[in-house]
């Protein structure tokens, strides 16, 4: 039973088209998190929601969406996708805002062509 | 002045010896710090948490914090090949941050 879990897995795009990445977590934790990790493996914030409102956006392009229905899902919308936005996608999430563990999901590859 | 640093590697060490991986931050006010494990094609996995100055020991990986330095460091003791991963370093900033260093990648040779 995954306890962070994405879809979709992989994705693989045109150049101009729009894409969403779904995430859900069942260990009940309040803050959940966007980060892109690029082909140096660098981890980079992108966006954090604490029940279901946004706490951090990191000077991301508005072609970035990310909504949270509930506290247990985060899903992230990308508008005209392009070439430097391929990269790994990965929702995490943790409790509370004091430094706890904080858990990936397995990530979603993102290849725009 | 990038927040969390690591030596990329690759670090290389033979089978049965100790690893070294070391992380220097930039914030002393932070107080939680966090290594992980990435294989390759695979996502970050929790190896250890440490949040006190001092040593903490899980198995064969001991964490060591020293605030006053601002350095981390993962010991990694009778290494195997499994072990041969790219290490995360990664402190929380505050205020539901939590940075990442670029990772160190280690190699354990047979």
């Amino acid at each position: 039973d995954t306890a962070v879990s994405q879809t979709p897995k992989y994705l693989v795009t045109q150049m101009g088209n729009d894409k969403s990445i779904k995430c859900e977590q069942n260990l009940g934790h309040d803050t959940m998190y966007w980060y892109k990790q690029d082909s140096k493996k660098f981890l980079k914030i992108m966006f954090s929601y604490n029940n279901k409102e946004l706490i951090i956006n990191e000077t991301v392009p508005n072609r970035f969406s990310p909504k949270s229905p509930d506290k247990a899902h985060l899903n992230l919308h990308i508008n005209s996708l392009e070439l430097g936005d391929s990269a790994v996608y990965f929702c995490a999430s943790s409790q509370g805002g004091s430094g706890n563990t904080i858990y990936f999901g397995e990530g979603s590859w993102l290849t725009v062509v | 002045q990038k927040e969390v640093e690591q030596n990329s590697g690759p670090l290389s060490v033979p089978e049965g010896a100790i690893a070294s991986l070391n992380c220097t931050y930039s914030d002393r006010g932070s107080q939680s710090f966090f290594w992980y494990r990435q294989y390759s094609g695979k996502s970050p996995e929790l190896i250890m948490s440490i949040y006190s100055n001092g040593d903490k020991e899980d198995g064969r990986f001991t964490a060591q914090l020293n605030k006053a330095s601002q350095y981390v460091s993962l010991l990694i003791r009778d290494s195997q090949p499994s072990d041969s991963a790219t290490y995360l370093c990664a402190r929380y900033s505050g205020t539901y941050k939590y940075i990442f260093g670029t990772g160190t990648r280690l190699k354990v040779l047979a």
